[in-house]
């Protein structure tokens, strides 16, 4: 089972090149989001979608934009990159919102911005 | 805004010592989840508790959620080098917006 699969792996970027990060999941989960970890501040959420056309922000927003055309993908894209969000970012699904749901994480991205 | 604090940041500790992992918060969850993560690896949800007060046993892991449900706590009985990893919880903030605490990170040396 494949699970929740994110890429690419690593990447550095310059200040102000944008780029995506590719985030698919094959267990049809509603619920996708996104996290930025980052030393001493635990995961924080990015933004979420509920489900295939539908997104909302989470706590960290700015600097990001989302978009869910399809029930597996859930792209995040980096707009103009910041040395700020240099960080390592976590996809999650789960069967759906409601609590007491489990998320599932990929392996995660480490993004270095210089 | 919901928190959620973690002690002690970082633990090391000896194969075959027990240790506790505390999670507090002001505000009340409906649930608490904890997660361990491994270096290089997303984090695997280990235990949810609903109800206040309530005990879960996972092996040698313990979870007790608080009677307020504003805390939680993990005990770990007879640590084993295979429990080294940052361990996390995290509160259901909405529509499963999972808040998380900064995390512990626990190594255990042979």
């Amino acid at each position: 089972n494949a699970g929740v699969t994110q890429t690419p792996k690593f990447q550095v970027l310059k200040t102000g090149q944008s780029m995506t990060l590719q985030c698919a999941q094959d267990m049809n989960h509603e619920y996708m989001s996104w996290y930025r970890q980052d030393p001493g501040m635990g995961l924080r959420l990015i933004h979420y979608s509920v489900g295939a056309g539908i997104t909302d922000q989470g706590e960290v927003p700015n600097g990001y934009n989302v978009s869910r055309s399809t029930t597996e993908d859930f792209p995040l894209r980096l707009l103009s990159a910041a040395p700020s969000q240099t960080s390592v970012y976590f996809c999650a699904s789960s069967y759906s919102g409601r609590l007491n749901t489990e998320a599932f994480f990929g392996q995660g991205t480490r993004l270095t911005v210089v | 805004t919901q928190l959620l604090e973690q002690s002690p940041q970082f633990l090391s500790i000896q194969e075959g010592e027990n240790l506790t992992v505390y999670c507090n918060s002001s505000s009340v969850f409906s649930s608490l989840q904890w997660y361990r993560q491994e270096p290089g690896e997303g984090p695997v949800l280990l235990v949810t508790v609903v109800t206040g007060g309530e005990v879960k046993k996972l092996k040698r892991l313990t979870f007790q959620f608080g009677d307020a449900r504003k805390d939680s706590s993990l005990h770990i009985t007879a640590a084993q080098p295979g429990d080294t990893g940052l361990y996390l919880c995290a509160g259901a903030g909405g529509y499963n917006k999972l808040i998380f605490g900064a995390g512990t990170r626990l190594a255990v040396h042979p």
